[in-house]
């Protein structure tokens, strides 16, 4: 089992640009979310779904989108970047719920120029 | 809404020294997770304590669940290099109609030269 995986690794952005984080697991675990985590603030809920067709928002959702079109795949959309947005995005997955152990992907790291 | 507090943000140890980071909910917990994030890395789960008073330990890492499930801690006997990284606590609250899982700022451990 590759676990979470998340693509690309690094990116940096103009502001103004969109682009889509990618995010599977193999794992048939039926949640999943994405994190943002800046210096000092721990991680923040940004989109979560409790499964394929179903996405909801968490903590800091303006600026982004999510869908779920699959169990396996759980893609981020950064609809217009901004320099506010430059940080170190965690997808993550669990069996079915967000208060249960969290399995997370590598990271992307995005800078907002 | 609840609110999970961390401290200390940093603590610089020699390597050999111990290493304590505390947790504290505003609100009783069902459960309290601990997580390790090595520089670069993302977090990986340690473990989750659920019963009041409780107490478990992985080789020299020991950790607690206070009696009225509002503060954990997480202590470190004789640190070594492979302990670096950044410790997160986590517990879950109710969120529309789902849990989700509320992180302390995390408390970073740096071993001085």
């Amino acid at each position: 089992n590759a676990g979470v995986t998340q693509t690309p690794k690094f990116q940096v952005l103009k502001t103004g640009q969109s682009m889509t984080l990618q995010c599977a697991q193999d794992m048939n675990h039926e949640y999943m979310s994405w994190y943002r985590q800046d210096p000092g603030m721990g991680l923040r809920l940004i989109h979560y779904s409790v499964g394929a067709g179903i996405t909801d928002q968490g903590e800091v959702p303006n600026g982004y989108n999510v869908s779920r079109s699959t169990t396996e795949d759980f893609p981020l959309r950064l609809l217009s970047a901004a320099p506010s947005q430059t940080s170190v995005y965690f997808c993550a997955s669990s069996y079915s719920g967000g208060a249960e152990t969290q399995y997370f992907g590598p990271g992307t790291r995005l800078l907002v120029l | 809404g609840q609110q999970v507090m961390q401290i200390p943000q940093y603590q610089h140890v020699q390597e050999g020294e111990d290493f304590t980071t505390y947790c504290n909910s505003s609100t009783t917990l069902s459960n309290i997770q601990w997580y390790k994030q090595r520089p670069g890395g993302h977090p990986v789960f340690l473990i989750q304590l659920v019963k009041s008073g409780e107490v478990k330990k992985q080789k020299r890492l020991t950790f607690q669940f206070g009696e009225a499930k509002k503060n954990s801690s997480l202590h470190i006997t004789a640190t070594q290099t492979t302990d670096v990284g950044t410790y997160f606590c986590a517990g879950p609250e109710r969120a529309k109609s789902n849990y989700q899982l509320i992180w302390g700022a995390g408390t970073k451990l740096i071993i001085k030269p």
